[in-house]
């Protein structure tokens, strides 16, 4: 079974500009949730969707902005880039079973630079 | 809010050395704790977890035990190979609105196992 898909692999914009990253969650699991790791720090949550609808939002402005889609993928949107925005985004993926603890899956990341 | 401290890096070590990566914790109620790996150029993967106080949970020889007490969740393996070479987060679960799936990772620790 494929894992957690994200694209692009790496990507390259500038300042100001604006940024859409993409994942797709294991099959069946219906929860996604983003975090940015700066080179060298832990990852830190942005968001999680589940059922298409954002159920806990990390502390990020609101140029920060995601979406899940009736398939469970989901997009990242990133608005007027910043040179600290440069980071690896990586999206992870749960079951959402009731009760008891999920395990997030992570897909391999998006590194964005912004130049 | 909640937060990991985990031991500063980088580690480097002989193969076959014993291995202790300390993480500690603070956290208002009673979160789940967690042990992920990053080997370079991938994503995370879940290493080990606790759900609760004394809990130990293990894989692949490494092992960490839940200590409400000392809020603490060391990391150990007693003899480390090279293939264990890679970043280690310590994180703990937030219960968000919907269930235990906000991360809040450390900043991470590089191992290096010298053969």
């Amino acid at each position: 079974d494929a894992g957690v898909t994200q694209s692009p692999t790496h990507l390259i914009k500038t300042r100001g500009q604006h940024v859409t990253l993409r994942c797709s969650p294991i099959s069946g699991h219906k929860s996604v949730s983003w975090y940015q790791q700066v080179l060298g720090q832990g990852p830190q949550f942005i968001f999680q969707y589940y059922e298409k609808e954002e159920r806990g939002r990390g502390n990020f402005p609101d140029r920060f902005s995601a979406r899940q889609f009736p398939n469970y993928s989901s997009e990242l949107n990133v608005n007027a880039l910043l040179l600290g925005d440069s980071a690896l985004y990586l999206c992870a993926s749960s079951l959402r079973q009731a009760g008891g603890i999920d395990e997030q899956f992570f897909g391999p990341g998006t590194r964005l630079t912004v130049l | 809010g909640d937060s990991v401290t985990q031991m500063e890096g980088p580690v480097t070590l002989s193969e076959e050395a014993f291995l202790t990566i300390n993480c500690t914790y603070t956290a208002t109620g009673y979160p789940s704790l967690f042990w992920y790996v990053q080997y370079p150029g991938e994503g995370l993967q879940l290493l080990l977890k606790a759900t609760k106080a004394d809990d130990k949970g293990s894989n692949k020889g490494f092992e960490a035990t839940y200590r409400k007490e000392t809020t603490s969740f060391h990391l150990e393996k007693g003899s480390v190979q090279v293939s264990d070479s890679a970043v280690y987060f310590c994180a703990l679960s937030d219960r968000t609105n919907f269930g235990n799936e906000k991360l809040t990772f450390g900043t991470g620790t590089r191992l290096t196992i010298i053969p």
